[in-house]
């Protein structure tokens, strides 16, 4: 099992819809970091947290420390919201990240 | 656009060659991380440098080394290089090597192995 878990792997919605992605760790971790891929490749770096709820625009993200589980939310959807989305978890003392699978968001408009 | 540069961007090689990947962290920051990504075992971290010195190892392969230069930048060297080696490589800043700090990506190197 793998030590972050992401849900789901697919989801593919209507443009305005609000979307979750879910991710759950099995392990200690000092924060939890949600990630976006584009197409292109590279990495953007969405939140960090290792508590409660922040929101940036559209985007949400909470986290229950004590479920050792974290959602991202999107609301009103937009087809630029199309990526992979990725949580992560940092651990130890040099904060190395641990890789959720990743979740392919496709908004259809 | 994260301050973080990676080159080349792209790179081919044939299998048993050794290429080198560059990495430019954020102004200020003074740790840089690696990190592999490939279709079958996704994102994976690879080694960490703090201010020049080793600080984390991962699954790196003995056929992989890195190091950060005085300057800050750091070069990930891999050798002896397999078809299995094809994947995108990240580098990644963060201003401290420990801690609750926030990691930078940069736009990543993609390797392909003939």
């Amino acid at each position: 099992k793998n030590e972050v878990e992401q849900s789901p792997q697919n989801l593919t919605a209507q443009e305005g819809e609000f979307i979750t992605i879910n991710c759950s760790y099995s392990v200690g971790i000092s924060a939890l970091h949600w990630l976006q891929q584009h197409p292109g490749g590279g990495i953007v770096s969405l939140f960090m947290l290792s508590s409660g709820k922040k929101k940036h625009g559209r985007l949400i993200a909470t986290i229950n420390i004590q479920e050792k589980h974290s959602s991202l939310h999107i609301t009103a959807s937009h087809p630029r919201d199309s990526a992979v989305y990725i949580c992560a978890a940092s651990k130890g003392g040099a904060q190395k990240l641990v890789f959720g699978q990743g979740t392919r968001l496709t908004i259809n408009p | 656009d994260s301050g973080v540069t990676q080159t080349p961007k792209h790179l081919i090689t044939a299998t048993g060659q050794r290429v080198t990947l560059r990495c430019s962290p954020r102004s200020g920051d003074l740790s840089v991380y690696w990190y592999q990504q490939s279709l079958d075992q996704g994102l994976q971290f690879l080694i960490q440098y703090y201010n020049g010195e080793e600080r984390a190892k991962g699954n790196i392969l003995e056929r992989f080394s890195a190091q950060q230069f005085p300057d800050l930048h750091s070069e990930l060297n891999l050798s002896s290089l397999e078809l299995g080696d094809s994947a995108l490589y990240f580098c990644a800043s963060s201003p401290r090597g420990s801690g609750y700090n926030e990691q930078f990506f940069g736009p990543g190197t993609r390797l392909t192995v003939l």
